[in-house]
């Protein structure tokens, strides 16, 4: 049973415009949620997170947005790169206050920035 | 500061052998986790560990063992190898609570 769902497998999006991943989960315990970025043959490296007290996160082109009630994120990339081209990770995590449980990854989406 | 490493990069081992992965880091991180990628499967969580001394499973722990007598260290071990373990393994590491750090991965086929 799947934790963390990302049901689009790839994404192709023009230079300039938006990418949009989209990431569900099903564990109401989750309270912290990551986006990694893969290139082939290298390991996952962390792009932005979002705590479950926030509902938005910005940092740079990237925006993440959390909606709790729909247990839904999504990541926005604006203006999308051809260097954006890559494996995208979402992630979640239970941190709790007394303990921190594992971090369970999506299938990730593979996004194609056209030039 | 070499951040998380991973030995070997590549390994062929044939059914019923067994092998250690190792997993080292530098930055002192309570966390560490071992992770496999297949195709369309994503990342799959196997054994993680909250500190020297505590590990549990994680996903996919069957066929895995892992121990951490060291904060740098999380070998993981597979006992009797099958096809079925032919993926890329992930190490990574992080403080409790934080974003992880990934080693570069070891790719490891079972024949």
């Amino acid at each position: 049973d799947q934790q963390v769902k990302q049901n689009s497998p790839s994404l192709s999006v023009q230079e300039g415009r938006i990418s949009i991943l989209n990431c569900d989960y099903t564990n109401s315990m989750f309270d912290y949620f990551l986006w990694y970025k893969k290139y082939p043959a290298e390991g996952p490296t962390f792009l932005i997170s979002i705590s479950s007290i926030k509902d938005k996160n910005e940092d740079g082109r990237f925006t993440v947005f959390l909606n709790k009630s729909a247990k839904h994120l999504s990541l926005h990339i604006v203006p999308s790169q051809p260097g954006d081209s890559a494996v995208y990770f979402c992630a979640a995590s239970a941190r709790g206050k007394t303990s921190y449980d594992k971090v369970i990854f999506g299938p990730g989406t593979s996004l194609s920035v056209i030039p | 500061n070499a951040g998380v490493t991973q030995t070997p990069k590549f390994q062929v081992l044939k059914t019923g052998q067994s092998m250690t992965l190792q997993c080292a880091q530098d930055m002192n991180h309570e966390y560490m986790s071992w992770y496999r990628q297949d195709p369309g499967m994503g990342l799959r969580l196997i054994h993680y560990s909250v500190g020297a001394g505590i590990t549990d499973q994680g996903e996919v722990p069957n066929g895995y063992n892992v121990s951490r007598s060291t904060t740098e260290d999380f070998p993981l071990r597979l006992l009797s190898a099958a096809p079925s373990q032919t993926s890329v393994y992930f190490c990574a590491s992080s403080p409790l609570g934080y974003e992880q750090y990934f080693g570069p991965g070891t790719r490891l086929t079972v024949t």
